[in-house]
């Protein structure tokens, strides 16, 4: 059974617009949640993260938000941008085991210009 | 040159033989990762690596095995690949967290076809 989930397999955004991606989980005992993008042909790298005691965190124009209540969290891109067009993993991890990720399935997002 | 090198970027091979994906790193992390990539499924754990004595199976650890030469160098070797392990294969290193989030850094992969 996942613990990861990520229910979109796709997105299209026009250009300028907000990308949001979700992510839901069904582990409590997570305590560290991470985006990871990956164009074609390279590794994924990492994006942003969030820990537990947290409800948002952001950098540029990317922003995570999560909701504990609901298991569920979500990366906003604002604006998109072309060059955002790839797909994106949402990973988590436990406090005592951090060195292992479980990833989501992945969400492939294109940014229309 | 890349932080993380995987060789090679793609091979054939049929099904029985042997297969080695080596991955090297200038990170100067301790921990290294084998990850498996499969459409719908993610990223899946195969085997992980503290340090050079300290290797442990992953959550799909069943039909492979690892060896960790050096800190920097570790390999993932099918004994006698079977098609339902055609996949791409991700190694990834980490350094010991201390505190925040524990930041994989990928090599960019290994696609295995198994005919």
């Amino acid at each position: 059974d996942q613990q990861v989930k990520q229910n979109s397999p796709s997105l299209s955004v026009q250009e300028g617009r907000i990308s949001i991606l979700n992510c839901d989980y069904t582990n409590s005992m997570f305590d560290y949640f991470l985006w990871y993008k990956k164009y074609p042909a390279e590794g994924p790298t990492f994006l942003i993260s969030i820990s537990s005691i947290k409800d948002k965190n952001e950098d540029g124009r990317f922003t995570v938000f999560l909701n504990k209540s609901a298991k569920h969290l979500s990366l906003h891109i604002v604006p998109s941008q072309p060059g955002d067009s790839a797909v994106y993993f949402c990973a988590a991890s436990e406090m005592d085991s951090s060195y292992k990720l479980i990833f989501g399935s992945g969400t492939r997002l294109l940014v229309r210009p | 040159d890349a932080d993380v090198t995987q060789t090679p970027r793609n091979r054939i091979t049929k099904t029985g033989k042997r297969i080695m994906l080596e991955c090297s790193q200038t990170k100067g992390h301790d921990r290294m990762y084998w990850y498996r990539q499969d459409p719908g499924l993610g990223l899946r754990l195969i085997y992980y690596s503290f340090d050079v004595k300290d290797i442990n199976k992953g959550e799909i650890s069943d039909g492979y095995s690892v060896s960790r030469q050096a800190q920097a160098k570790f390999s993932l070797s099918l004994e006698s690949a079977i098609p339902n392990q055609t996949a791409l294969y991700f190694c990834a290193t980490s350094d010991r967290p201390r505190a925040g989030a524990n930041v994989l850094t990928f090599g960019a992969g290994s696609r295995l076809t198994v005919l």
